[in-house]
């Protein structure tokens, strides 16, 4: 099956720091997500992007689209405690929008 | 009301008892899922419901038993669980799309089911 994998597993930031997680795929997508999961909830639509080269924000928060279509990227600018979490990609691989893959996840910790 | 509400957020169950979890959204949305999430790992597909009708079952075993009774509510019905089915259990919702923009699913905050 489709596999999404990010990088870092994890991540310990100090507070004020930018922080950059990938997501890379084996095959390419149409869409890409970004979900934030705080310790004991579900997971938070951040952003979503659709088209290739595509760089949207959302406040701190900024994501990219690759050119591939194999690969997105998600940059948090000026971390603060409360960015702690899981973050993870996601996407509808060749099973449409009602099938939507999550990546491994990246945890990200910051110290104040 | 932009919410996916799960009840109950804690379960405990033995093998022998018979459980249901309970998922309820109010956004119009016509698509339903439910996800197993173990520990450290990403949420995993287990069942989607497309207009109150079931689309996807993703090889799950037969002891989980989902239903949707209506567009707003879904159900996971569960019976003769195994310890190793202790997770965290996720409904979500979305609206039905075709080509051209996914728009993301809404997560309730889920169960955490623990089987003893």
């Amino acid at each position: 099956g489709q596999q999404l994998n990010q990088s870092p597993q994890s991540m310990f930031i100090q507070e004020g720091e930018d922080v950059s997680m990938n997501c890379t795929s084996s095959s390419i997508f149409n869409t890409w997500l970004w979900y934030k999961q705080d310790p004991g909830e579900g997971p938070v639509l951040l952003i979503a992007l659709y088209k290739a080269g595509e760089l949207t924000s959302n406040g701190r928060l900024t994501a990219q689209f690759g050119i591939t279509r194999k690969d997105s990227f998600l940059n948090i600018s000026a971390s603060i405690p409360s960015d702690v979490g899981i973050y993870f990609c996601a996407g509808p691989g060749s099973g449409g929008y009602q099938k939507v893959t999550f990546g491994t996840g990246t945890k990200l910790q910051v110290i104040p | 009301d932009t919410e996916v509400t799960q009840t109950p957020k804690h379960l405990v169950m033995g093998m022998t008892n018979k459980k249901s979890l309970k998922c309820e959204q109010h956004m119009g949305h016509r698509a339903m899922y439910w996800y197993k999430q173990k520990a450290k790992k990403p949420p995993e597909l287990m069942f989607v419901y497309s207009y109150e009708k079931l689309s996807i079952n993703e090889s799950v075993p037969s002891r989980f038993s989902p239903e949707c009774p209506n567009s707003s509510l879904l159900n996971l019905h569960l019976h003769a669980l195994q310890p190793e089915d202790s997770a965290l259990y996720l409904c979500a919702s979305s609206q039905l799309v075709g080509t051209g923009g996914g728009g993301g699913y809404t997560f309730g905050s889920g169960t955490r089911l623990t089987v003893v």
